[in-house]
């Protein structure tokens, strides 16, 4: 079974420019999930979503960061302009529906961003 | 909201020492509770996690979590570590939901494991 995919593993821009990341997740995995990991935290929840609707995007700085999943498959979480603090792991995760809410999240390998 | 405090950012042991690695949570709501691992240049996978039940839980490599309501505690253990486990480990809560409904899974800080030849 494939897992979690993310691209590009890595990327450098500068400040105030754009850059956005892409995640398709387990075939069959309604949940799809974007975490931001900065050095020395724990991943932080941007946005989730239930198919291609949005459960929870609280966490999300909405004046700079986007997300989407149009056909309820895979994403893009795009940050627009870039500030030095956004420089972090970009996580992707997909987890199954299912009772009670202990379901596992499987991650990808997510996507370095460097803001300089 | 929940909370989730892993008290030791760092622990460097010996291979065939014991370890446990400590998780305090906060929350107001009955939690389900999780303890991720992440290998150098690997995603997070689950190592284990409590949902009901027994509250020690175990591993298929060896680790074991026990799972303390009036502590808000869910501890991670190994009697005997080896190189291999050398990663960083993260403690995990989500509130409990009834339904199909997800709560936030929220993670700690991390603990680095670094086992020692």
């Amino acid at each position: 079974e494939a897992g979690v995919a993310q691209s590009p593993r890595y990327k450098i821009i500068e400040k105030r420019q754009s850059v956005a990341f892409w995640c398709n997740p387990i075939s069959g995995h309604a949940t799809l999930y974007w975490y931001q990991q900065i050095l020395g935290q724990g991943p932080k929840l941007l946005i989730q979503f239930q198919n291609n609707g949005v459960v929870d995007d609280s966490q999300l700085p909405k004046d700079r960061f986007s997300a989407e999943r149009l056909k309820g498959v895979d994403s893009t979480l795009k940050i627009q302009p870039a500030k030095l603090e956004d420089s972090a792991v970009y996580l992707c995760a997909s987890s199954l529906v299912s009772a009670g809410g202990g379901g596992e999240l499987f991650f990808g390998e997510g996507s370095r961003l460097t803001v300089l | 909201a929940q909370s989730v405090t892993q008290l030791d950012s760092q622990v460097p042991v010996f291979e065939e020492a014991p370890v446990e690695l400590r998780c305090n949570y906060s929350s107001s709501v009955s939690v389900y509770l999780f303890w991720y691992v992440q290998y150098p240049n690997q995603g997070l996978q689950l190592l284990l996690k409590y949902l009901s039940g027994s509250t020690l839980v175990e591993s298929i490599n060896g680790f074991e979590a026990e799972f303390n309501k009036s502590q808000t505690s869910f501890h991670l253990r190994k009697p005997s570590v080896h190189i291999s486990d050398t990663a960083e480990y993260f403690c995990a809560v989500r509130a409990r939901a009834g339904g199909t409904s997800y709560g936030k899974l929220t993670f700690g800080q991390g603990t680095i494991l670094t086992v020692h030849p």
